[in-house]
């Protein structure tokens, strides 16, 4: 158990439809990160969020939105949602350290499948 | 731009010394880590280098050699249980100090 809790784990909507995955970090990480990860394929960057403020953004699709909420958890927002969007989204935590080191912190991930 | 080259599928025996490498291409290099993936799974991190040289965590190992761009994870005395995908992940100026990950390596492990 890394300590970072998504919700749902379990997904399935209708293209055009609009989400919201929710990710809870390790206690006393501040940073909060957004990954995607399509079938058989590594990890793709969406966002970073450090203490409530937008750190980094890769790429992500401006149907996609994020934001760190003062409590430090995170909700990533899917909307207009294609068949392409179909996938695993992750979030990870970190120290500042471990931001550092590339250690991330991951959690099981809310499989997304859009009919 | 970035990129990393990893093979997709390695296969082992039980018992046996496993590598997989990684090679890759960034600007302002931070440093390569390594992750384990198992099926359904969420990536754990198992290992990072920012210099040359190897680093060793019990069974596993990983080297880096930042002249030649390339790193690579030894496995030893493998089991079942480590039957996995394996990503490496640079961080660099490029990706703004964002990991940057692999395609990953499936290792398949036969009895």
């Amino acid at each position: 158990d890394s300590g970072v809790t998504q919700t749902p784990k379990h997904l399935i909507t209708a293209t055009g439809q609009r989400v919201t995955l929710r990710c809870s970090p390790r206690s006393g990480d501040l940073s909060v990160y957004w990954y995607q990860q399509s079938l058989d394929q590594g990890l793709q960057f969406l966002i970073q969020y450090y203490n409530g403020e937008e750190r980094a953004k890769g790429n992500i699709l401006e149907r996609f939105s994020a934001q760190q909420f003062p409590d430090l958890h995170s909700e990533l927002n899917l909307s207009s949602l294609e068949l392409g969007d179909s996938a695993l989204y992750f979030c990870a935590s970190s120290t500042r350290t471990g931001r550092d080191t590339g250690e991330l912190f991951f959690g099981e991930g809310s499989r997304l499948t859009v009919l | 731009g970035q990129s990393l080259e990893q093979p997709s599928e390695v296969t082992a025996v039980e018992g046996a010394i496993v590598q997989i490498n990684c090679t890759y291409q960034t600007s302002g290099f931070y440093g390569l880590s390594w992750y384990q993936q198992h099926d359904g799974g969420a990536p754990t991190f198992l290992s990072y280098n920012a210099l040359d040289g190897l680093e060793e965590t019990g069974r596993f190992s990983s080297f880096l050699s930042r002249s030649d761009s390339y790193g690579y994870l030894l496995l030893q005395e493998l089991q079942m249980k480590d039957s996995a995908s394996y990503f490496c992940a640079v961080r660099g100026v490029d990706s703004n100090y964002q990991l940057i990950w692999g395609a990953g390596t499936k290792l398949i492990i036969k009895p």
